[in-house]
C-alpha cells in the first residue's frame, strides 16, 4: 500500500458526461501529480500541484481541469468526455524539500479506470 | 523534451534465471534521475530502483540492479533470480532535476515462467 488513495477505482460513463476523480496523497506529501495511462499514448503526465498551487502542466486537454484543496486532496475533473478519454488515471504524491526540489520518489495510487461508452 | 525508449515490448524468463531490460533516453540535461517502475496486474505503480545521473556507481536493490551508461544514455535493468511475483510490466522513466514530472517509456512486459 503506497498510502495514496484514489476513488473511485472504476468508473463507467457516457460520452459527453463529466466526472470527478479524487486523490488523497500520503500524509505529509504536499505535491500531487496526475498521470494518464492509455493503450495508444502510454503513461503521460497531466498536471502537478504543490500545496494548492498549480506547478506544471503536461499534455492535459482543455476539457480537463484539476485542483488541490487546503487539506491537500486533489480532484481531476474531466468534462465533455469522449471515447478516447477511456484510460487509467493515476495520482501520485511526493514530498518536496525546502529548496523546492522534490524528494525524487513519487508514490502512486492504484488508479481510477475510466471507461467512456 | 525528453524521450524514453524501451525497445523490448515483451520478455519471458524462467524462474530463478536472469533477465535484462533495456532503456535508452534522449536528453540534453546533465542533472537528472532515472527510474524503473513495476506495474503488476494489480495496476499499482511501484518504484523498483532509481539512479541519480551524477552518481557513477550503479544502483542496486536486492535482486534488481541497473547498468547506467551516461555517455551512451542507456539505463538497463537486470532482474536476478527471477520470481513469479516479478511478472509485471516494467517502465523506465526520466526526470529532469527540478522538473518533478516523470517521462515514461512504453514499457516491457516481463513474464516469469514456473
Amino acid at each position: 500500500d503506497s498510502g495514496v488513495t484514489q476513488t473511485p477505482k472504476h468508473l463507467i460513463t457516457a460520452t459527453g458526461q463529466r466526472v470527478t476523480l479524487r486523490c488523497s496523497p500520503r500524509s505529509g506529501d504536499l505535491s500531487v501529480y496526475w498521470y494518464q495511462q492509455s493503450l495508444d499514448q502510454g503513461l503521460q503526465f497531466l498536471i502537478h500541484y504543490y500545496n494548492g498551487e498549480e506547478r506544471a502542466k503536461g499534455n492535459i486537454l482543455e476539457r480537463f481541469s484539476a485542483q488541490q484543496f487546503p487539506d491537500l486532496h486533489s480532484e481531476l475533473n474531466l468534462s465533455s468526455l469522449e471515447l478516447g478519454d477511456s484510460a487509467l488515471y493515476f495520482c501520485a504524491s511526493s514530498v518536496m524539500d525546502r529548496r523546492g526540489w522534490m524528494n525524487t520518489e513519487a508514490f502512486f495510487g492504484q488508479g481510477t479506470r475510466l471507461t467512456v461508452v | 523534451a525528453q524521450t524514453v525508449t524501451q525497445s523490448q515490448p515483451e520478455m519471458s524468463v524462467q524462474e530463478a534465471e536472469t533477465v535484462t531490460l533495456s532503456c535508452t533516453y534522449d536528453t540534453s540535461e546533465s542533472n537528472y534521475y532515472l527510474f524503473w517502475y513495476k506495474q503488476p496486474p494489480s495496476r499499482q505503480m511501484i518504484l523498483v530502483i532509481r539512479q541519480e545521473a551524477y552518481k557513477q556507481q550503479n544502483a542496486t536493490e536486492n535482486r534488481f540492479s541497473v547498468n547506467f551508461q551516461k555517455a551512451a544514455k542507456s539505463f538497463s535493468l537486470k532482474i536476478s533470480d527471477s520470481q513469479l511475483g516479478d511478472t509485471a510490466m516494467y517502465f523506465c522513466a526520466f526526470m529532469k532535476q527540478g522538473d518533478y514530472k516523470l517521462s515514461f517509456g512504453a514499457g516491457t512486459t516481463v513474464t516469469v515462467r514456473a
